[in-house]
């Protein structure tokens, strides 16, 4: 059974980073074919893709925010950890981490995590 | 960046009924790496439909893709309440995905 957390702060003040850890269970990012992806979603807003982290450490960004997206893996403790920087208020959202697979078969994010709110004000 | 336009913004239907969605791109999606999600309040999208027209693990038989290219199509043949909700279409062909704008189906 696949399952996914993310934890983190749910207040941060605009400038600072933002670090958010899924934690998973049920797979492993050594596993050739697995990856983890991050999503946000605005309140009342539609989802936007972040990036996403694969076994092999290959990694996507969402280009509009490449320069200030990082996304990192610990195999040995079933983490991904997302960091952020120059936090602003428009990016008050729910972070989603979701699980992927493309070994047997491709699929986008079959598994999501509850999401966190984060809130970015002074 | 292949921007997902999906119509109608809102759908309103009564329980039985067949609801129709559109999610239209602005690039050719290359083999048909097209995902439907259902997301009810409060709640974390759940993956209903992937490759344009294979269902998910759990998903009911009233739900139903179609498509290829730029224009998909997400059937749900008969509404049950738990149905009405907000659907995203999502492409993930290349380095970059995208999402949808969202269609919210709400009780007529």
């Amino acid at each position: 059974q696949i399952t996914l957390k993310e934890s983190g702060p749910t207040l941060v003040k605009p400038t600072q980073t933002l670090t958010l850890t899924c934690t998973f269970s049920g797979f492993s990012l050594s596993t050739s074919g697995v990856a983890v992806g991050w999503i946000r979603q605005p309140p009342g807003k539609a989802l936007e893709w972040l990036g996403i982290i694969y076994w092999d450490d290959d990694k996507g960004y969402n280009p509009s925010l490449k320069s200030r997206l990082t996304i990192t893996k610990d195999t040995s403790k079933n983490q991904v950890v997302l960091r952020m920087t120059n936090m602003d208020p428009v990016h008050t959202a729910t972070y989603y981490c979701a699980h992927r697979r493309i070994l047997p078969d491709v699929t986008p994010f079959d598994h999501w995590g509850q999401g966190i709110l984060v809130t970015v004000s002074s | 960046e292949n921007v997902l336009t999906q119509s109608p913004g809102t759908l309103s239907l009564s329980p039985g009924e067949r609801a129709t969605l559109s999610c239209r791109a602005s690039q050719s999606v290359s083999s048909s790496y097209l995902a439907w999600y259902q997301q009810t309040p409060g709640q974390a999208p759940r993956l209903l439909i992937y490759a344009a027209s294979s269902r998910a693990t759990g998903i009911p038989d009233r739900f139903s893709g179609s498509g290829s290219g730029t224009d998909f199509t997400l059937t749900i043949s008969r509404l049950e309440p738990e149905d009405f909700a907000v659907y995203y279409c999502q492409q993930y062909s290349g380095p970059v995905w995208t999402f949808g704008q969202g269609t919210k189906v709400e009780i007529k």
